[in-house]
């Protein structure tokens, strides 16, 4: 069983549509949780960065933690087609920051 | 802003040759990771430096060796190539290695291997 799980979709949604994408973890020692978004043949680019549990808000960009279920979330408001990318979860915790990411979730939005 | 540079962006090797990819982080900025994303995979973790020494190993082959050098570039050597090493790498750099710091990610290096 892989350390971080996440729905690889794809995923296809109207303009303005509210996404959710979500990602579970088995290791307790993670503290520090991501959201990057990748463009096709691109480097990932952090979105949302979150320490341990509670919610952070960005324009349209939402991330959840809840560290007691081991489930963290990202919800995208007023989704726009450049949204379209996959959006991977990563994770980190213990004595070194090196991440370890979910399989990715391919969002595109339809105009 | 500067960022993250990878080279170089593509690479086509044939089998049982080397590969070398450099890596050259974000000015100021003393500690670099190495990722490989399979084709439709996650990116996963090689190996990370911080200060020049090794701070991390990940699920690394023994046929790679990663080195940082004094103005902090970092470069991956790959010997023997085999097929299953065609991936994109990705060098990502960050300040500090104690405490959580953004990863800043280059655009990453395409190895193909024929």
């Amino acid at each position: 069983q892989k350390e971080v799980e996440q729905d690889p979709g794809p995923l296809s949604v109207p303009e303005g549509a509210i996404v959710s994408l979500n990602c579970t973890y088995s290791n307790s020692a993670f503290q520090y949780f991501m959201w990057y978004r990748q463009y096709s043949r691109k480097g990932p680019e952090l979105l949302m960065y979150t320490y341990s549990s509670g919610n952070k808000e960005d324009g349209r960009f939402t991330a959840q933690v809840d560290k007691s279920s081991k489930y963290i979330s990202l919800f995208i408001r007023d989704s726009q087609p450049s949204d379209s990318a996959t959006y991977l979860c990563a994770m980190s915790g213990g004595s070194n920051y090196k991440l370890t990411f979910g399989k990715g979730t391919l969002l595109t939005v339809n105009p | 802003a500067a960022g993250v540079i990878q080279s170089p962006r593509h690479l086509i090797k044939e089998k049982r040759e080397t590969a070398t990819l450099k890596c050259y982080p974000i000015p100021r900025h003393d500690t670099v990771y190495w990722y490989q994303q399979g084709p439709g995979q996650d990116p996963q973790f090689l190996i990370s430096f911080y200060e020049k020494m090794q701070s991390d190993k990940g699920s690394i082959p023994d046929r790679f060796s990663a080195q940082q050098f004094s103005d902090y570039h970092s470069e991956l050597n790959m010997s023997s190539l085999e097929l299953g090493d065609s991936a994109l790498y990705f060098c990502a750099s960050s300040l500090g290695s104690f405490r959580y710091n953004e990863q800043f990610f280059g655009p990453g290096t395409r190895l193909t291997v024929l």
